[in-house]
């Protein structure tokens, strides 16, 4: 079955430093793609980044980069240079590419970020 | 104008009240998906739609229904509100292959 495991329920940080966020996934497709959403505590839900299983380049996108180690399946969000808007909740998410669930997004339960002053 | 706008935003309903949300989107994708979020558990998949002939049951279907009455339109039912369907619930959309989803603003339900 796919599963995507975030098992962090909770992380702080001081503003200014880098985090990273961990992912892991679960899944026999070859073809897939992964997914970083951040949900402030208004409730919608944004896209921050994307890692296709046959990229050979981690994605980035500002200062969010997304570290792929497909071997070990994971997807860890590194965010820099940590701001107070970043506290939010956090989910990972994979789309398989194929198969009847293809284009469905499967979601982790998320990781609440806490960034200090 | 948002990409995919879900409405109500919010809403309060009574036990054995049947209730529906709406969500029509812009990106002009095939793909339309309803989730729902309770704390704790990420988001759930409800129902999705690959075209308006095509709908299928998610990880937790019962007690909902859904009707695709356009390419941009896709509306989620709950035909006798109970309690524990209390919660945020989210309308998506995608393409084949793309590399965003883009999700509607929510609409938090709360079944008294």
């Amino acid at each position: 079955a796919q599963k995507i495991t975030q098992t962090q329920p909770g992380m702080f940080v001081q503003e200014k430093e880098a985090v990273t966020l961990d992912c892991t996934y679960d899944t026999s497709d070859q073809s897939y793609g992964l997914f970083w959403y951040k949900q402030p505590s208004s409730g919608e839900m944004i896209f921050l980044i994307y890692q296709g299983s046959y990229d050979e380049q981690n994605a980035t996108e500002g200062r969010y980069s997304l570290n792929f180690q497909k071997a070990r399946k994971s997807a860890n969000l590194v965010i820099s240079a940590s701001q107070l808007g970043d506290s939010a909740m956090y989910f990972c998410a994979m789309r398989p590419h194929y198969g009847g669930s293809q284009g469905n997004l499967i979601f982790g339960k998320g990781t609440k970020l806490s960034v200090k002053p | 104008d948002a990409d995919v706008t879900q409405t109500p935003r919010n809403r309060i309903t009574k036990t054995g009240k049947r209730i529906m949300l709406e969500c029509s989107q812009t990106k002009g994708h095939d793909r339309m998906y309803w989730y729902r979020q309770d704390p704790g558990l990420g988001l759930r998949l409800i129902y999705y739609s690959f075209d308006v002939k095509d709908i299928n049951k998610g990880e937790i279907s019962d007690g909902y229904s859904v009707s695709r009455q356009a390419q941009a339109k896709f509306s989620l039912s709950l035909e006798s509100a109970i309690p524990n369907q209390t919660a945020l619930y989210f309308c998506a959309t995608s393409d084949l292959g793309g590399t965003e989803a883009f999700f509607g603003q929510g609409t938090r339900l709360t079944v008294v």
